[in-house]
């Protein structure tokens, strides 16, 4: 099984909801990232998570919160966000953090924010 | 970080055979150079990755001369779904912070 699932596929949110994004791989992975995309743009790294732990955080605002719960499991969440955050949010897993270990990106969330 | 350029586009008839360069000329001695197809709305695929010389897979194949500063993606007999961006990424063995997407490429086949 080589899947990364993302849940919602789409999310409509107002700038004062708090919603959040989950990521989910069963391969054994032990690195997970978060990606922002934004239409016709290159993906663009925000998080990345080794064994469990934040490793990186490429200057992201504080109203996107990621949380790893466990070696499966990736939640982004949402609070406070304005129009431009509005973009499709990719996850994505690796064996480890070195460069050239095969990343594996789910289909992605893709967030309008109102 | 080794900065890479791609053409922006390209159009190919199906059946042909499609070559992307990318340039790298400021590419370290421990980079690797990896490439990536996106499909609209779907993240990015794993499509090959090489350090020097040529590489090939059940997909495609990577030219890489031997100063490395440039790299040639080859697709061979494209197909209508072979429309995708394609990126082209280089960067070190270790940090995975350096995982940086340029512009990339967005191929359209024509039937």
């Amino acid at each position: 099984d080589t899947e990364v699932t993302q849940t919602p596929k789409h999310l409509v949110m107002g700038m004062t909801n708090k919603k959040s994004l989950k990521c989910e791989q069963h391969m054994g992975h032990r690195a997970m990232y978060w990606y922002k995309q934004k239409a016709k743009k290159p993906p663009e790294l925000m998080f990345v998570y080794s064994y469990e732990k934040l490793s990186i955080n490429e200057s992201v605002p504080s109203r996107f919160s990621p949380e790893c719960p466990n070696s499966s499991l990736l939640n982004l969440h949402l609070h406070a966000l304005q129009p431009e955050d509005s973009a499709l949010y990719l996850c994505a897993s690796s064996q480890g953090t070195a460069y050239q270990e095969t990343q594996y990106f789910g289909p992605g969330t893709r967030l309008l924010v109102l | 970080l080794a900065k890479t350029t791609q053409p922006i586009s390209m159009d190919s008839y199906e059946g042909q055979e499609v070559n992307i360069t990318c340039s790298h000329n400021n590419i370290a001695t421990n980079d690797y150079i990896t490439w990536y197809q996106q499909f609209p709305s779907q993240g990015p695929r794993f499509i090959i990755q090489g350090y020097k010389t040529k590489v090939t897979n059940e997909v495609a194949s990577l030219f890489i001369p031997a100063d490395r500063k440039s790299s040639t993606l080859s697709l061979p007999r494209v197909s209508l779904s072979d429309t995708a961006v394609y990126y082209c990424l280089v960067g070190p063995e270790t940090g995975a912070n350096n995982l940086f997407f340029g512009t990339g490429t967005r191929l359209t086949v024509i039937p």
